[in-house]
């Protein structure tokens, strides 16, 4: 089983608003995602976890702050979003965790959350 | 830097037509290549990895093959449930994460 969950499916948040994104995956991977995808382009990478331990921030803005609670679960906290943050938010996980930084392990990815900033 | 182009942009199909799809690619190290497919709102959802050049995998109607500068997705008589966007994705030895291309958008007609 290669599946990893993603909650909720769409997201529709104010400016000013609090909101949570989560995700699961029960197969025993220790490396687990987060990117960003706007239409008609590629994900882009936000962060990466290794072993729970935050290991790649690709320059994210602090309004988007990650966090992993244990090995199956990641959640991305969301605050005060501008509405260029609309996109499609994708949770992935690979088997290995990172090794100086890298893993070959093949990424499984989430259905993805819709967000959409008012 | 590495860097992967997928090529072409958009592909139209009728059932039943057999196609290539390209991703060409400039690494320090190629360590993976990745294909996925990607449904419109949906997340990528993985196709094959491949590590070497010479290196084919197979799948109901899609077969990848790998070179040491480009890696081709075949499609063998095409259904309209095969019409999606691939996506085409490499990691080196020194980058941190993938590389993804552009994609290109699948459509398959009756």
């Amino acid at each position: 089983d290669t599946e990893v969950t993603q909650t909720p499916k769409h997201l529709v948040m104010g400016m000013t608003n609090k909101k949570s994104l989560k995700c699961e995956q029960h197969m025993g991977h220790r490396a687990m995602y987060w990117y960003k995808q706007k239409a008609k382009k590629p994900p882009e990478l936000m962060f990466v976890y290794s072993y729970e331990k935050l290991s790649i921030n690709e320059s994210v803005p602090s309004r988007f702050s990650p966090e992993c609670p244990n090995s199956s679960l990641l959640n991305l906290h969301l605050h005060a979003l501008q509405p260029e943050d609309s996109a499609l938010y994708l949770c992935a996980s690979s088997q290995s965790g990172l090794m100086g930084g890298t893993s070959t392990d093949t990424q499984y990815f989430g259905p993805g959350t819709r967000l959409t900033v008012l | 830097e590495d860097q992967v182009t997928q090529s072409p942009e958009a592909l139209r199909l009728q059932e039943g037509e057999s196609s290539s799809l390209n991703c060409s690619y400039t690494v320090s190290g190629l360590r993976g290549l990745f294909w996925y497919r990607q449904d419109p709102g949906k997340g990528p959802e993985f196709l094959f990895t491949l590590y070497s050049a010479g290196e084919e995998k197979e799948k109901e109607r899609l077969k990848a093959t790998l070179t040491k500068k480009e890696s081709f997705l075949h499609i063998t008589a095409p259904k309209p449930e095969d019409s999606a966007t691939y996506l085409c994705a490499v990691k080196s030895g020194t980058a941190s994460k993938l590389t993804f291309g552009t994609g290109t958008r699948l459509q398959v007609t009756l």
